[in-house]
C-alpha cells in the first residue's frame, strides 16, 4: 500500500529553537494533514493543505505542501516546552479518501 | 462535548481471549475509523464504516470484526486475540464529505500475553 516516510524519527532541541520536519511519498495525495499527538492522547489535527504548492501557517507552526505533491513539510519556530510530543504527517490519496496514510511520526523532545 | 469516546483505556487479554472495544461519538458524524498504532508505524487503518449499517476494510484487517449498528458507535472485536495484536488502538470519526477533520479518541492500551 502507500507509504509515508517521514523524518527526522527523533529530534532534541534546545527551548526557543526552529524545527524542521518532511514527509515523502512514492506516490501522490490529494491532501496532506500534519498532526500533533500528545502522550495518552489521540492525534490533533494543527494544519490541513489541500492545494499543491500551498504554504499555511497557524501560529508558530507553518506547513507547506509540495510543488510534487509528494511531500510536504512542518516549521515550527521558536519552539516551547508544551511542543513536546509526536508529530504526523497524513496524506489523503487520490480516490482513497476513507484511507487516510500516516506517516511513522517525529517525536520532539525539547531542554529547557 | 465528550467527542469521541474509547472504552476500555486499558486491557489486557490472554491469548484465544475475545473482547469488544467501544467508540462513541457524539458529533453525528457519518464516518467512523479504527486504527491502530505502532511504535515506529504511525497509525495503521484497521476498518471504516460511512454510515450505520456499513463496514469496510482497511489496511490490516485480519483478525478484526466490526459493527456499526447505530450511527454514533463503532465497534471493534477480536475473536481469538494473539500478541500480535498487542498495541494502542484508536477510533476517529468525522464529518461526510471532503473535510479532513478527524477527531480521534484517547485510545485503548491492549496487550496480549
Amino acid at each position: 500500500g502507500q507509504q509515508l516516510n517521514q523524518s527526522p524519527q527523533s529530534m532534541f532541541i534546545q527551548e526557543g529553537e526552529d524545527v524542521s520536519m518532511n514527509c515523502t511519498s512514492s506516490s501522490i495525495f490529494n491532501t496532506w494533514l500534519w498532526y500533533k499527538q500528545d502522550p495518552g492522547e489521540g492525534p490533533v489535527l494543527l494544519i490541513a493543505l489541500y492545494k499543491a504548492g500551498e504554504l499555511t501557517s497557524n501560529g508558530r507552526l507553518t506547513a507547506q505542501f509540495g510543488t510534487t505533491r509528494k511531500d510536504s513539510f512542518l516549521n515550527i519556530s521558536a519552539s516551547i516546552p508544551s511542543d513536546v510530543g509526536i508529530y504526523f504527517c497524513a496524506g489523503i490519496p487520490p480516490r482513497g479518501a476513507q484511507k487516510l496514510v500516516f506517516g511513522q511520526g517525529t517525536r520532539l523532545t525539547i531542554n529547557p | 462535548n465528550a467527542g469521541v469516546t474509547q472504552t476500555p483505556k486499558f486491557r489486557v487479554l490472554k491469548t484465544g481471549q475475545s473482547m469488544t472495544l467501544l467508540c462513541a461519538q457524539d458529533m453525528n458524524h457519518e464516518y467512523m475509523y479504527w486504527y491502530r498504532q505502532d511504535p515506529g508505524m504511525g497509525l495503521r487503518l484497521i476498518h471504516y464504516s460511512v454510515g450505520e449499517g456499513t463496514t469496510a476494510k482497511g489496511e490490516v484487517p485480519d483478525g478484526y470484526n466490526v459493527s456499526r449498528l447505530k450511527k454514533q458507535n463503532f465497534l471493534l472485536g477480536l475473536e481469538s486475540a494473539a500478541p500480535s495484536q498487542t498495541s494502542v488502538y484508536f477510533c476517529a470519526s468525522r464529518q461526510q464529505g471532503t473535510s479532513p477533520s478527524y477527531t480521534f479518541g484517547s485510545g485503548t492500551r491492549l496487550t496480549v500475553v
